[in-house]
């Protein structure tokens, strides 16, 4: 079964520009959420999606958003990035969500992002 | 805002030995308590998710505990090898807020 894939694995953007990821979950899964992690923080939540609805949202900025397609692969979109933007930014999947979050979450190698 | 700690930050071990870390959450509306292990150049894998209070799990030399009244749990490994070198994090789920908070993870070093 193959794993969660993300792509870009890096990029570079620069300040003011907007950036798209992209995540295609475990054949199956039905939910994808996505995470921020910076130096020195732990993986902070930025939202879910479940069979193409936002399910649930962290305490993020409205520059970032994301959507979801009907085969469950997932996009995040940032806009205006600024140099704090710069991340790794990780993806999981998941059958049935954090709703049930007793379900391990499987995640991807993550895409690193770089603002210059 | 939910707060995950764990302890120690970071850890130096020599092959063989036997050690512990800390995980410390919320001890009120408990759903679920999860640890992976996040070793360099890989993306995170899920080691444990455990629900009940006492719970206790074990994958070959690595097990954890579990303590919800007291918000606590333990994750142990017996006999470390150069392998079992990662950042081990942990996650915590509550009943209201169905979102993983991460704490900032233990980085374990074996040495040889």
């Amino acid at each position: 079964k193959a794993g969660v894939t993300q792509t870009p694995r890096y990029l570079i953007k620069t300040r003011g520009q907007q950036v798209t990821l992209s995540c295609s979950p475990i054949s199956g899964h039905r939910s994808v959420s996505w995470y921020q992690q910076t130096p020195g923080q732990g993986l902070q939540f930025l939202f879910e999606y479940f069979s193409e609805t936002q399910r649930n949202k962290g305490n993020f900025p409205g520059r970032f958003s994301g959507r979801q397609f009907s085969n469950s692969r997932s996009e995040m979109n940032v806009s205006t990035l600024e140099l704090g933007d710069s991340a790794l930014y990780l993806c999981a999947s998941s059958p049935n969500g954090l709703l049930y979050s007793n379900q391990p979450q499987h995640f991807g190698d993550g895409t690193r992002l770089s603002i210059l | 805002i939910l707060n995950v700690e764990q302890s120690p930050q970071s850890l130096h071990v020599q092959e063989g030995d036997s050690t512990n870390f800390t995980c410390s959450f919320p001890s009120s509306n408990f759903y679920a308590l999860h640890w992976y292990r996040w070793e360099t150049a890989k993306s995170p894998e899920a080691l444990f998710v455990m629900t009940l209070n006492g719970d206790e799990k074990k994958k070959g030399r690595i097990s954890a505990t579990l303590n919800t009244k007291e918000g606590y749990s333990y994750l142990y490994i017996k006999g470390s090898q150069p392998e079992d070198s990662a950042t081990y994090l942990c996650a915590f789920s509550s009943g209201s807020a169905r979102q993983l908070t991460f704490g900032s993870g233990t980085q374990l070093t074996v040495l040889p």
